[in-house]
Formats: structure tokens, C-alpha cells, sequence
């Protein structure tokens, strides 16, 4: 399983946007980045995933980089009700379909 | 969009009692996970599941834990006898088909409180 480094916590301004870094050096050629949030003790919410391209999707945009060693997801306009625990996995694991490995996740406030 | 749905959302037992924690996958999904959060904690990996077959299981995963498939439709977590530590929120998750590409339904959870 790829491991995976976020920065414990971050802060954003309502409206502005949020851009959360992952450090995933480790991961395989083959391995999607997967990001989730989990907001309280909610079920982890899927937000997007991507091999090598960057991605976009209603919610969020991803953005790896080349090497794929790294990737930012950006909330364009963060409200209120994004401040969460954002975690950043690959989809890797012991068989052919994978599975997720939870971190610890990066806590994202979003203030007023 | 469609939902995995759990029952119950809290479910409150006796040190020793078994438990049976119940899922229903989306419908056209064919692989099925738990996980399990404890108070404070990331959540963890307990096992997959596929074919009427365990695939995957965590250190977690021990004798006291088992998972069923009975029917068409429920996926069920059972814990033989429960120990204090066990208390947590258990995620049951599914997907689709098997490429890494497809990503993970999660449920809302069921809080297990062992007493």
C-alpha cells in the first residue's frame, strides 16, 4: 500500500479556495490516488481520484504531478460545510480490486 | 445516488454478547469491505470480501469476527463475543466491479457501544 504524508491540519476562509497537499512517493504505477473526506463520524465521502492526468469533478479538482510522487486537491470555494478530515490513499492492498488504507488525514476548517 | 445502507446506527450490547451488524450494498455491487473507527482514531481496514469469500482481512480481523453473505442483498459483520475494545463505528463499504479505478460507497455506520 502506498503510504501517504498530509499536513495534520489546515485553515481556509469561507469562499476562498482550499488547496490540500499529499505526499505519496511510495505509490505504484498503477495505483490510483483516491481522496475522501469525513465529515464528523460520518461514512468517508469519495471526492475524486486520478492516475496521472488531472481530474475535475463537481466537487473538487486533483491535480498530480508528473512523477506522481505528490497531488493538491483544491476546493475552488470552500464553505462551512467542507470543513472536515480530508484523507489521501492509494487503492492498493493484497489482492486484485485493492482496498483503501486510511491515514491520518489532514483536518480542514473552513471559517467565516 | 444510490446508497449502502446499514442497520442500525447504534447498536449497544454486554461484554460477551455476540453481535450481528447488517449492510445492504448497492445493488450491482459485487465487492464488499468493513471497516471500523474507533473513538478518535483513522479508520481501519477489517476485511474484503468477494465471491462468498473473505479476500482481504486485517491483524483485526481475529476468530471472534466473521462475515456473511445470506441472502442476495445483505452483508452482514458478526462478532462472536464482544470485548470492551470493540466498541467503535464498523463502515460497510462496496464497489462495483474489480478495477482499482472504481471507487469505494461508503455507509453511514454503526456505532457499536459494548458495555
Amino acid at each position: 500500500d502506498a503510504k501517504t504524508t498530509q499536513p495534520p491540519s489546515m485553515d481556509c476562509a469561507e469562499g476562498r479556495a482550499a488547496n490540500l497537499p499529499c505526499n505519496h512517493s511510495t505509490i505504484s504505477g498503477n495505483e490510483y490516488v483516491y481522496w475522501y473526506r469525513q465529515i464528523h463520524s460520518q461514512g468517508p465521502q469519495y471526492i475524486i481520484h486520478g492516475l496521472k492526468n488531472n481530474e475535475t469533478n463537481e466537487m473538487a479538482s486533483l491535480i498530480i504531478t508528473e512523477d506522481r510522487k505528490s497531488s493538491t486537491l483544491i476546493l475552488p470555494h470552500a464553505t462551512l460545510r467542507d470543513t472536515a478530515v480530508y484523507y489521501c490513499m492509494g487503492f492498493g492492498g493484497g489482492t486484485s480490486y485493492g482496498k483503501l488504507t486510511f491515514g491520518q488525514g489532514t483536518i480542514l476548517t473552513v471559517h467565516p | 445516488e444510490p446508497e449502502v445502507t446499514q442497520t442500525p446506527s447504534h447498536q449497544v450490547t454486554q461484554m460477551g454478547q455476540e453481535v450481528i451488524l447488517r449492510c445492504v450494498p448497492i445493488s450491482n455491487h459485487l465487492y464488499f469491505y468493513w471497516y471500523r473507527q474507533i473513538l478518535g482514531q483513522k479508520v481501519e481496514f477489517l476485511v474484503s470480501f468477494y465471491n462468498n469469500e473473505i479476500s482481504e482481512k486485517s491483524e483485526i480481523f481475529d476468530d471472534q469476527f466473521s462475515v456473511e453473505r445470506p441472502d442476495g442483498s445483505n452483508f452482514t459483520l458478526k462478532i462472536r463475543s464482544t470485548k470492551l475494545e470493540d466498541s467503535a463505528m464498523y463502515f460497510c463499504a462496496s464497489k462495483r466491479g474489480p478495477s482499482t479505478n472504481e471507487k469505494l460507497f461508503f455507509g453511514s455506520g454503526t456505532q457499536l457501544s459494548v458495555l
